[in-house]
């Protein structure tokens, strides 16, 4: 049972925006920032978005994130055959001392 | 470029130990905190354990606490996981990952590069 909650598929046509959410409480997306993580598969993650809404160099802009309250939103717009992986939210726990994961969305693109 | 190679994954019967290492290259492995997060077979993102960039502040998740040790070797650019007493639902592959900032704290931090990853497999 992950700490974060996003739901475990979502899909999506080519050109469709697509947003994925994940929910926690105050210890963690209530105070901290959140991260989102792509992983293809057998594969490492890749930094996807940091501080919520920030894109590491080389992400292309149709990546989005978004944060409210205690919970935060990945959103993918233009949609693309290879966006199709798993998507991961993470947040610092104050309660935990730790980071904290979501148990991970498979993106499907149809 | 940054580079992070994984190391020292295997078999291992329950109760066992091993030692991981990460070999890290193309940044200054002093300024940045370490972390090591883990993922079962078929299952999601699990954080292990985080290091300081000056190897004085450590955390461990609860589910391995006072089992497995993280330490680091500045001087050889190298990050260490000891793991003691495994179990089985140890078994999962092990990422070194790099904090994104370089202020040597792993506070609220993700994580920009990833290794490929050891496999630790717990079992008789």
């Amino acid at each position: 049972q992950s700490v974060l909650t996003q739901p475990p598929s979502a899909s999506g046509t080519p050109g469709q925006r697509v947003t994925i959410s994940c929910s926690g409480s105050s210890s963690n997306i209530g105070s901290n920032t959140v991260n989102w993580y792509q992983q293809f598969p057998g594969t490492a993650p890749k930094l996807l978005i940091y501080r919520n809404n920030q894109r590491p160099s080389g992400v292309p802009d149709r990546f989005s994130g978004s944060k409210s309250g205690t919970s935060a939103s990945l959103a993918i717009s233009g949609l693309q055959s290879e966006d199709e992986a798993d998507y991961y939210c993470a947040a610092w726990d104050d309660s935990l001392n730790g980071p904290v994961f979501g148990g991970g969305t498979k993106l499907t693109v149809l | 470029e940054v580079q992070l190679v994984e190391s020292g994954g295997g078999l291992v019967q329950p109760g066992g130990s091993l030692r991981l290492s990460c070999a890290a290259s193309g940044f200054s492995f002093s300024s940045y905190a370490m972390s090591w997060v883990r993922q079962a077979p078929g299952k999601g993102l699990e954080w292990v354990s985080a290091l300081s960039g000056s190897g004085d502040s450590t955390d461990y998740a609860d589910s391995v606490k006072g089992r497995f040790t993280i330490s680091r070797d500045n001087s050889k650019n190298t990050l260490f996981l000891q793991m003691n007493s495994l179990r089985a639902e140890d078994t999962a592959v092990y990422y070194c990952a790099k904090s994104y900032y370089a202020s040597g704290t792993y506070y609220n931090a993700p994580c920009d590069s990833w290794g490929q990853g050891t496999l630790v497999t717990v079992s008789s």
